[in-house]
């Protein structure tokens, strides 16, 4: 299995800042993805992390938004920015390691926007 | 579209068996996933389907038809540390995301 690590695990932010999450897998994996579960709800792709080239993003989520960077196979960042309280959320990085049999999750960043 | 679909709150005794089910309606398939989920933490993978029948493992068992987009998740012996939030994810493509059920809020009660 994948071990994925998140930082940081939990921040409470401010408003029209900025918030850059870092997730490190400890193998080399071909898929790694961004998901958001807001509270009491299930989780929601944001979009797709590929290795070299721009992330793929679902409906309703933009690049401006959610800058994703992904410099090789074991991580990348989501940013989020320009916070507002809607962003408040916990934000999840997925890898799927082969076969792709399996996907695994980091253990999330809980963030609180004021 | 994608759509899950899973019941939102289920209930069972301690030492029971409950059967969790889910349906879905995908533009493609190409597997079928579980995952537990307890409360501030993030989801732990349970199971994989893929071909029709029953994979098992230990206490929990997750059954598919594709035929009928249906799936179950079978746990048996039930313990209160399963209380938790149960997810079905199908991915439609190989190399694609997971779609997400809103997930059944399973409460083991003593």
């Amino acid at each position: 299995s994948a071990v994925i690590s998140q930082k940081p695990s939990r921040d409470i932010c401010q408003r029209g800042t900025s918030l850059t999450i870092q997730c490190q897998v400890d193998s080399q994996v071909t898929m790694m993805f961004w998901y958001r579960q807001q509270p009491g709800q299930s989780l929601t792709l944001i979009a797709t992390a590929n290795q070299g080239s721009e992330a793929t993003y679902e409906s309703g989520f933009v690049i401006d938004k959610f800058p994703i960077s992904r410099p090789n196979l074991t991580f990348s960042t989501l940013t989020v920015s320009n916070m507002s309280p809607e962003d408040s959320s916990i934000y999840l990085c997925s890898s799927r390691p082969p076969p792709p049999d399996t996907q695994y999750f980091g253990p999330g960043t809980r963030l609180t926007v004021l | 579209g994608q759509n899950i679909d899973q019941p939102t709150e289920m209930t069972a005794t301690e030492g029971a068996i409950v059967q969790i089910n889910c349906t879905y309606q995908t533009s493609g398939f190409n597997g079928l996933f579980w995952y537990q989920q307890h409360a501030g933490e993030a989801p732990t993978f349970l199971s994989y389907n893929v071909l029709d029948g029953l994979e098992e493992k230990g206490r929990f068992s997750s059954f598919l038809s594709r035929s009928k987009g249906y799936s179950y998740l079978l746990l048996k012996e039930l313990q209160m540390k399963d209380s938790a939030s149960y997810l079905c994810a199908v991915r439609p493509r190989l190399m694609g995301q997971l779609t997400f059920g809103s997930g059944t809020q399973l409460t083991v009660l003593p």
